[in-house]
């Protein structure tokens, strides 16, 4: 039973350009969560998604991100006009039901905007 | 494959009492072991170590890891309910991968 899979891995990005982070959540999972960690910091929770709805995105900026998670296919979070503060390693958890913490991580993607 | 353990996975204690939580780790090119708290959605960084026997330090929290056996454990002393919490052990590694624990709930009663 794979576990959650993000991709990329990596992601580097030029100032200006979209990011677009990719998370397949476990095998029967409908909840999933994104977290940011920057240098140096801990996590940061960013948004709560179900299939087909945002629960909680206070964690997320009000400009540039996006996430969804649609009927078919994994949770993306969107940055578009990257800059360099949005260096960071991205994490994506989910859950059967929503929980507090969620125990099932993924790899993270690391993006770094040059 | 590399792998954060934590123990135990739950515990309850009462007021005043001191607990230990464990984490152990399988990591390829180890770099630093992270503890954080976790109460509500967002997890709070607790500690951050890299080097063995350097004791870590905040209040009546402490941490110390060890790097030849491959764990780390987070005291707690003089408990309250307000450390009510998971506690959670990520090991960030040189490519800087890092591995989650499952978390360690604790329950603190009055």
């Amino acid at each position: 039973n794979a576990g959650v899979m993000q991709n990329p891995r990596h992601l580097v990005r030029r100032r200006g350009q979209e990011a677009r982070l990719r998370c397949s959540p476990m095998k029967g999972h409908s909840h999933v969560y994104w977290y940011r960690q920057l240098p140096e910091e801990g996590l940061k929770f960013m948004v709560y998604l179900q299939k087909e709805n945002i629960i909680d995105e206070s964690g997320m900026p009000k400009e540039r991100f996006s996430a969804e998670f649609p009927k078919e296919g994994p949770s993306i979070l969107r940055i578009q006009q990257v800059v360099r503060g949005d260096s960071a390693a991205y994490f994506c958890a989910s859950s059967q039901r929503q929980v507090l913490w969620p125990q099932h991580f993924g790899d993270g993607t690391r993006l770094s905007i040059l | 494959e590399d792998k954060v353990v934590q123990s135990p996975l739950s515990l309850v204690v009462h007021e005043g009492d001191t607990v230990t939580l464990n984490c152990s780790y399988e990591v390829t090119n180890f770099r630093s072991l992270l503890w954080y708290k976790q109460e509500k959605k967002a997890p709070t960084f607790l500690f951050m170590l890299t080097s063995s026997g350097i004791e870590k330090k905040s209040g009546r929290l402490s941490s110390i890891l060890d790097k030849k056996e491959l764990f780390s454990i987070l005291n707690i002393t003089a408990t309250q309910t307000g450390d009510s919490a998971i506690y959670l052990c990520a090991v960030e590694a040189e490519n800087n991968d890092m591995r989650f624990g499952a978390g360690t709930r604790l329950t603190v009663k009055p």
